[in-house]
């Protein structure tokens, strides 16, 4: 299957400091998309994106769809204990019905 | 509502013994799909369904089956499960496939096959 690179893959920050994650592809994404998964509990969808560079922000996150379309960048600012979790890029296949996911990026933050 | 339900949330089977993962929605959505998760290997798809009535195979569909009952619910089976097969399943669905994003996930259903 279709295979998105994410990084980096685990992440350990400093409360209040900014984090910043990026995803790739070899591939032209039309739909680039943003998950966050809890411990023990299904992914989250944080950020949708649809048009190249188009820049996005959800509360303290902000997300871009690169402009050549292989790439999306996730940042989240001032984070909080809450932003523990492992976060997902996903993108959709130009002419594909379905989503590729990337492995995930693990975030700790230490008070 | 409810969003996307999933049962059992946990599970624990003897290889070879088998069954059924349920997942409901009550978003009125047309399409569902099933994942795995794996530690390090992100979300794969196994099964998904773009409408009632019509099934799909994804990425690693290999020793499952799954069934679109109505709208609302799409089952996965396991007819005889093997260590493999140990991972947290998750259920998701979208308002239609042409629009196959803003995925919704169910709570995951943790497997353990011994």
């Amino acid at each position: 299957g279709q295979q998105l690179n994410q990084s980096p893959q685990s992440m350990f920050i400093q409360e209040g400091e900014d984090v910043s994650m990026n995803c790739t592809s070899s591939s032209i994404f039309n739909t680039w998309l943003w998950y966050k998964q809890d411990p023990g509990e299904g992914p989250v969808l944080l950020i949708a994106l649809y048009k190249a560079g188009e820049l996005t922000s959800n509360g303290r996150l902000t997300a871009q769809f690169g402009i050549t379309r292989k790439d999306s960048f996730l940042n989240i600012s001032a984070s909080i204990p809450s932003d523990v979790g492992i976060y997902f890029c996903a993108g959709q296949l130009y002419g594909n019905n379905r989503l590729a996911f990337g492995k995930g990026n693990q975030v700790v933050v230490i008070p | 509502n409810a969003g996307v339900t999933q049962t059992p949330k946990f599970q624990v089977l003897k290889t070879g013994q088998s069954m059924t993962l349920q997942c409901a929605q009550d978003m009125n959505h047309n399409s569902m799909y099933w994942y795995r998760q794996d530690p390090g290997m992100g979300l794969r798809l196994i099964y998904y369904s773009a409408s009632e009535g019509t099934t799909d195979k994804g990425e690693v569909p290999n020793g499952y089956n799954v069934s679109r009952l109505n709208k609302r619910e799409f089952s996965l089976r396991l007819e005889s499960a093997a260590p493999s097969q140990t991972s947290v399943y998750f259920c998701a669905s979208v308002l239609r496939l042409t629009s196959d994003n803003e995925q919704f996930f169910g709570p995951g259903t943790r497997l353990t096959v011994l």
